[in-house]
């Protein structure tokens, strides 16, 4: 069981345009989900945390108007890149996690983003 | 802030051969300590973990032990396999919060 799904495993996209990645736990309801983002042989950066039915919150540094974050059911969480620009190619990590008071989180296989 | 050290990568050993993967962190409390393992393809899976000083994780023949005095949790294996080549996160968590990354380092394992 806890099995994350990440949608798409990558896609290529024109600088300007927005880009939709779904994050699904498969077998159980998440309370809450992650996003990372990691560099090339760096480590994982959290972006924000998402909370069902609440709005995300953010990371530092993190713009929110650009990664706009929709938690909109216990097993679905969207991150949407806007306006996405060739900074933003990178490999995109959710993970979901049953209970608010577990430290436990469960990783989806990442989606690579590269932005022409 | 909270962060993780571990060593650079990338490390390569041959089948059999003794696994050292150092890791420090340094946090304001007194966190929780992971280790992540990334088999090629497939998403972070929790290795082994440790709550509280001088716990020991342990799996699939990997342990740590959480040091409080050093602040480390270096990750050790006896005789390393092919199967164990990954990329391997040290992490840590206060309060069941967020977790925090080490950058990470690429085990290869050659027959």
């Amino acid at each position: 069981g806890a099995v994350v799904s990440q949608h798409p495993s990558w896609v290529i996209c024109k600088s300007g345009t927005s880009v939709k990645i779904e994050c699904r736990s498969l077998d159980f309801q998440a309370t809450t989900m992650f996003w990372y983002r990691q560099f090339p042989k760096q480590s994982l950066m959290l972006m924000a945390t998402s909370n069902e039915g609440s709005k995300a919150t953010y990371e530092q540094g993190v713009e929110k108007d650009k990664f706009l974050i929709n938690h909109a059911s216990l097993t679905l969480s969207t991150l949407t890149v806007t306006s996405a620009h060739p900074e933003d190619s990178s490999f995109y990590i959710c993970s979901a996690r049953r209970d608010r008071d577990s430290y436990e989180q469960y990783f989806g296989p990442g989606t690579r983003l590269t932005v022409t | 802030g909270d962060s993780v050290t571990q060593m650079e990568g990338p490390v390569t050993l041959s089948e059999e051969a003794f696994l050292t993967i150092n890791c420090t962190y340094t946090a304001t409390g007194y966190p929780s300590l992971f280790w992540y393992v990334q088999y090629p393809g497939e998403g972070l899976q929790l290795l082994l973990k440790a709550t509280k000083a001088d716990d020991k994780g342990s799996n699939k023949g990997f342990e740590a032990t959480y040091r409080k005095e050093t602040t480390s949790f270096h990750l050790e294996k006896g005789s390393v396999q092919v199967s164990d080549s990954a990329v391997y996160f040290c992490a840590l968590s206060e309060a069941a919060q967020k977790l925090v990354f080490g950058q990470g380092t690429r085990l290869t394992i050659n027959p």
